[in-house]
């Protein structure tokens, strides 16, 4: 089958840093996405990895281990308009479909 | 401006009656999908398609039906044989398979939603 666990909620304060883990087990792996959505709002692409190791974005990175089917988005020098949930999603081998998991929601307060 | 629009953006049904969500995009992407989002839980893979005239269900494609008839559209019917409709329904699209290397994002845009109840 397949399953992304995510945290379902995680709270920091301004100014600090987070880090939203995500586990994965799907059938076939090509690639890993995380999305930021706000309330009411469409995901918006944050980070993409696909081989192992640490992709760097400004105030965001994003970490890959295929082998532990592990992944966790960073956020640095977190503003409060980083309140947000975060989604996690798995591109699979065949097709183009992704699976997507529940997300977190990140709450940054003052 | 390039981009992925969805209408209507609220829309309210009653039971028993079929409705259709659009899609559409300029884009010029050839992969299109539908999403379903119930509150407080991810996006559920409804349909997608690769290319036109061409689709699959996804995970949760009982009660939908959808049409590819032109790349830039893809829209959604919601019929009376889906037993929960009332969600936020999310269209995205991406340059489709021909682009995906290792190198290549290929990462989905997703277009504002539509936010189905019904009565």
């Amino acid at each position: 089958g397949q399953n992304i666990d995510q945290p379902t909620e995680m709270t920091a304060t301004e100014g600090a840093i987070v880090q939203i883990n995500c586990t994965y087990q799907t059938s076939g792996f090509n690639g890993l996405f995380w999305y930021q959505q706000h309330a009411g709002e469409a995901p918006t692409f944050l980070s993409y990895n696909v081989l192992d190791g640490l992709e760097e974005k400004g105030r965001f990175s994003s970490f890959l281990s295929r082998s532990k089917g592990y992944s966790y988005l960073l956020l640095k020098e977190l503003q409060m308009k980083d309140s947000a949930s975060y989604l996690c999603a798995v591109r699979r081998n065949y097709g183009q479909n992704f699976v997507f998991g529940p997300g977190t929601r990140l709450s940054v307060l003052p | 401006d390039g981009g992925i629009t969805q209408s209507p953006k609220y829309l309210f049904r009653k039971e028993g009656q079929n409705v259709t969500l659009s899609c559409e995009q300029n884009l010029n992407h050839d992969a299109m999908y539908w999403y379903r989002q119930d509150p407080g839980q991810g996006l559920r893979l409804i349909y997608y398609s690769q290319i036109v005239n061409d689709f699959q269900k996804g995970d949760i494609a009982e009660g939908y039906s959808v049409s590819r008839e032109k790349k830039e559209s893809f829209p959604l019917t919601v019929t009376s044989a889906q037993k929960n409709p009332t969600a936020f329904y999310l269209c995205a699209s991406s340059i489709g398979s021909r682009a995906v290397r290792v190198s290549s994002y290929n990462e989905q845009f997703f277009g504002p939603g539509t936010r189905l109840t019904v009565l």
